[in-house]
């Protein structure tokens, strides 16, 4: 049972808007900032969106990030094919005293 | 272009050891943390630990599922981290990933290598 409660499974249509939660307690989303990672079948993760809702270079503005209050969401705008992977939100946990990632959302482009 | 480059993964005993190797190039080593990540065969991403940069004392820190088997170690002439894990179990089983941690707050890994299995069997 992860810390951080994302929803196993997420579909959508290419061109469409999906968004994959990310929920947590005080001691962690509630006071530090969430990145997130995506996995795409077969490769190592790669960093998403740090620090909330910061977008590191080469990643297409179609992906953004969002934190409120103990929740943050993914939200990918003009879903492509090739998002069709796994996202894992991770923050750091003021009483566990370590990061933290969630279960992870296996995102599916119908 | 930034690298890491993980080694030292395979078949290992129930009660054994390994030493796992990451070498770094790209960047400058010495500024950066490295954390380690695994990922069990058809699971999620598990954080396992990090080792600071000598500014930080070389502080390590670790997940409760490996606290007091685990080790880092950090060698800045060579750009590498090594992972020793003890009394392995078959739950250790699993794809061990070395990333650079980034300047932002929390776990902003923003390069990962592209692991090392571990396979924990007798």
């Amino acid at each position: 049972q992860s810390v951080l409660t994302q929803p196993p499974s997420a579909s959508a249509t290419p061109g469409q808007r999906v968004t994959i939660s990310c929920s947590g307690r005080n001691s962690n989303i509630g006071s530090n900032n969430v990145h997130w990672y995506q996995q795409v079948p077969g490769a190592a993760p790669k960093l998403l969106i740090h620090s909330n809702s910061q977008r590191p270079s080469g990643v297409p503005d179609r992906f953004s990030g969002s934190r409120s209050g103990t929740s943050a969401s993914l939200a990918i705008s003009g879903l492509r094919s090739e998002d069709e992977a796994d996202y894992y939100c991770a923050v750091w946990d003021e009483t566990l005293t370590v990061p933290v990632f969630g279960g992870g959302t296996k995102l599916t482009v119908l | 272009e930034v690298q890491l480059v993980e080694s030292g993964g395979g078949l290992v005993q129930p009660g054994g050891s390994l030493r796992l190797s990451c070498v770094a190039s790209g960047f400058t080593f010495t500024a950066h943390y490295i954390d380690w990540v695994r990922q069990a065969p058809g699971k999620g991403l598990e954080w396992i630990g990090r080792i600071a940069n000598k500014a930080n004392n070389y502080h390590a820190d670790f997940a409760a599922s490996v606290k007091g088997r685990i080790t880092f170690s950090r060698d800045d002439s060579k750009n590498s981290v090594y992972l020793q894990l003890k009394s392995l179990k078959t739950e250790d089983t699993a794809l061990y990933y070395c990333t650079r941690e980034g300047h932002s707050e929390g776990p902003d890994l923003d390069h990962w290598g592209q692991g090392t299995l571990v396979t924990v069997s007798s």
